[in-house]
């Protein structure tokens, strides 16, 4: 199946400072790529849709200047936490679909982000 | 507002037993409901559902999407202890294939 690999896997940063997290298409090219955050505990909450590109649509109730998602390539999609916070410690998860009939998501690993 | 709702959201059974899982959803614009499996990092894919009454079968896990009641259920029969993991429904809607969660049902299959 298509793979997505996630960097880094984790990260800890101190408050104040911006961290990026990157997801990458390793055997497709994907048409659009979305980030979700999971809180523990939580299911996922998508927190934006990126089209290779184009800007990205964000959900309601989630910065679009704190979370600065880049999608340059149909490999490479870029979220970027800025001025990070300890609130914004959580699970980050994107997810990648291609070309197809199925329109399947396949899935990061994920990156676990603390802020201390 | 667009809505996934699980139940039930956690359960513990015996290895051996089977299991349903029941997800239900109001959204617009429905293309398709998908069923994941999440471990302790990122859910992997099961199933994708697009019409009514139509079973998919996996193994020992199956599903089948009700269109017109609006839900779907994951079975699971002869439970064991590696099916312990939270079971994720969502719905992808036609707008950007935008995929809503619904919070997962958490089961635990213990010896």
């Amino acid at each position: 199946g298509a793979v997505v690999s996630q960097h880094p896997s984790w990260v800890i940063c101190k408050s104040g400072t911006s961290v990026k997290i990157e997801c990458r298409s390793l055997d497709f090219q994907a048409t659009t790529m979305f980030w979700y955050r999971q809180f523990p505990k939580q299911s996922l909450m998508l927190m934006a849709t990126s089209n290779e590109g184009s800007k990205a649509t964000y959900e309601q109730g989630v910065e679009k200047d704190k979370f600065l998602i880049n999608h340059a390539s149909l490999t490479l999609s870029t979220l970027t936490v800025t001025s990070a916070h300890p609130e914004d410690s959580s699970f980050y998860i994107c997810s990648a679909r291609g070309f197809g009939e199925r329109y399947e998501q396949y899935f990061g690993p994920g990156t676990r982000l603390t802020v201390t | 507002e667009d809505k996934v709702v699980q139940s039930p959201l956690s359960l513990v059974v015996h290895e051996g037993d089977t299991v349903t899982l029941n997800c239900s959803y109001e959204v617009t614009n429905f293309r398709s409901l998908l069923w994941y499996k999440q471990e302790k990092k990122a859910p992997t894919f099961l199933f994708m559902l697009t019409s009514s009454g139509i079973e998919k079968k996996s193994g020992r896990l199956s599903s089948i999407l009700d269109k017109k009641e609006l839900f779907s259920i994951l079975n699971i029969t002869a439970t064991q202890t590696g099916d312990s993991a939270i079971y994720l429904c969502a719905v992808m809607k036609t707008s950007y294939d935008k995929v809503i969660f619904g919070p997962g049902t958490s089961l635990s299959v213990i010896p």
